[in-house]
């Protein structure tokens, strides 16, 4: 069975840096798009960006190119986001899913927290 | 970039009851690549419906996606409680995703 373990909840100043992960198991991590995905404080999904782990081959919607990097480590099978210097308006849930070759994304990780203070 | 209109964004409804969701692209969208997800609070999102009309795996047939084009709608025939959520839909064109602004359907 297919499933991504997210890292645990995270309270951050701003200014500070934070990288939260998304660990695959299951059917090859590196063989689908992984994707992110903020969800903000009672607000809608927003499509942040995906990797491709097998070759780190990345895309960024454009709201979110230059504010975060994407990045994965396939030997572990672990996609990562990362934030060099965090807002408050940063504070939200983070998911990651697997896009299947169909294109939609198939499976979620429960979501990471972030919330930052100012 | 595809910017996808949900409407209504809040549907009271009881349950028993049938709830119709629109969502409208401001451009065209394949069907192929329009997609349905279903959200409870505290959880994460759940595929609903792919390719606009097909029922992922272990979703009742209660729930039905059509539409082509710009214009397309989910249907719930008969709600039922668990039915209670927040729905949104998402299109995917060569490598820009967009998800729409969500349809809360709650309990009247």
């Amino acid at each position: 069975e297919v499933q991504l373990e997210q890292s645990g909840a995270e309270v951050k100043k701003a200014g500070e840096s934070l990288k939260i992960s998304c660990k695959g198991s299951g059917d090859s991590f590196n063989r689908y798009w992984i994707g992110w995905v903020r969800q903000m404080p009672g607000k809608g999904l927003e499509w942040m960006g995906m990797i491709f782990p097998a070759d780190s081959d990345i895309r960024y919607s454009p709201s979110f190119e230059g504010q975060v990097t994407i990045s994965a480590d396939k030997s572990i099978s672990i996609a990562y986001l990362q934030w060099s210097s965090l807002k408050a308006s940063d504070t939200a849930i983070y998911y990651c899913a697997r896009r299947n070759y169909a294109g939609h994304f198939d499976y979620w990780g429960q979501g990471t927290l972030v919330t930052v203070s100012s | 970039e595809i910017v996808l209109t949900q409407s209504p964004g809040t549907l009271s409804l009881s349950p028993g009851e049938r709830a119709t969701l629109s969502c409208r692209a401001s451009q065209s969208v394949s069907s192929n690549y329009l997609v349905w997800y279903q959200q409870k609070p505290g959880q994460a999102p759940r595929l609903l419906i792919y390719g606009a009309s097909i029922r992922a795996t272990g979703v009742p047939d209660r729930f039905s996606g059509s539409g082509s084009g710009t214009d397309f709608s989910l249907t719930i025939s008969r709600l039922e409680p668990e039915d209670f959520a927040v729905y949104y839909c998402q299109q995917y064109g060569s490598s820009l995703l967009t998800f729409g602004g969500g349809t809360k359907v709650e309990i009247k």
